[in-house]
């Protein structure tokens, strides 16, 4: 496709569940990354993956948030057993190997009640 | 630590009205600063990247320079379409990741 695509668009979870975020990065595109982003605030870095592996995956919050990129393009966020502070906007980024720019996708609103 | 501190929170201007956003750094090693604009609901779109101080680059009525320890985004003569979040990032020299300042939330009166 022609940019980053994020899906779901909005996922409503309950307290305690478990959910999977979808990230399909601009074709031909290395280096992917997720962010999170809270209302008012800029986003912060989550994980990034260059090809296939984990190369910095030193803003996870904890260990109930998982992420992979099994074939080195699609990658999936994962979070288990949500708390209402896991509410926010992930965001998801790619890059080039040509280039430091990152471009984004829309997000996944994600709220847990 | 590598912070990023953007300046004002918000600002309101009247169409015509030209105006600077700032963004002071402090980062190990600069590799790139960026600017991004954000509008509600939606993710980050890719503006500027700067590398060195001294360098500018221009978009439209926006036009983007880095310093030492700063970057302005200049916006000349905007338009109400100008409204929208800015957002600026820095690179350290060291890291893939990018860390990003709150944002400038700029709105255009007609």
């Amino acid at each position: 496709g022609a940019g980053v695509s994020q899906t779901p668009s909005n996922k409503v979870t309950e307290k305690g569940k478990y959910v999977e975020l979808r990230c399909d990065p601009i074709s031909g595109h290395t280096a992917l990354y997720w962010y999170r982003q809270s209302l008012g605030q800029g986003p912060e870095f989550l994980i990034y993956f260059q090809g296939t592996g984990a190369a910095d995956d030193s803003g996870l919050p904890n260990d109930r948030f998982f992420a992979v990129r099994p074939e080195g393009s699609v990658s999936t966020l994962k979070i288990q057993r949500t708390e209402r502070g896991d509410s926010a906007v992930y965001l998801c980024a790619s890059s080039s190997y040509l280039s430091d720019t990152q471009y984004f996708g829309p997000g996944t609103r994600l709220t847990v009640l | 630590e590598d912070q990023v501190t953007q300046s004002p929170e918000a600002l309101r201007l009247q169409e015509g009205e030209s105006s600077s956003l700032n963004c002071s750094y402090t980062v190990s090693g600069l590799r790139g600063l960026f600017w991004y604009r954000q509008d509600p609901g939606k993710g980050p779109e890719f503006l500027f990247t700067l590398y060195s101080a001294g360098e500018e680059k221009e978009k439209e009525r926006l036009k983007a320079t880095l310093t030492k320890k700063e970057s302005f985004l200049h916006i000349t003569a905007p338009k109400p379409e100008d409204s929208a979040t800015y957002l600026c990032a820095v690179q350290p020299g060291r890291d893939d990741k990018i860390i990003f300042g709150k944002g400038t939330r700029l709105h255009i009166l007609p």
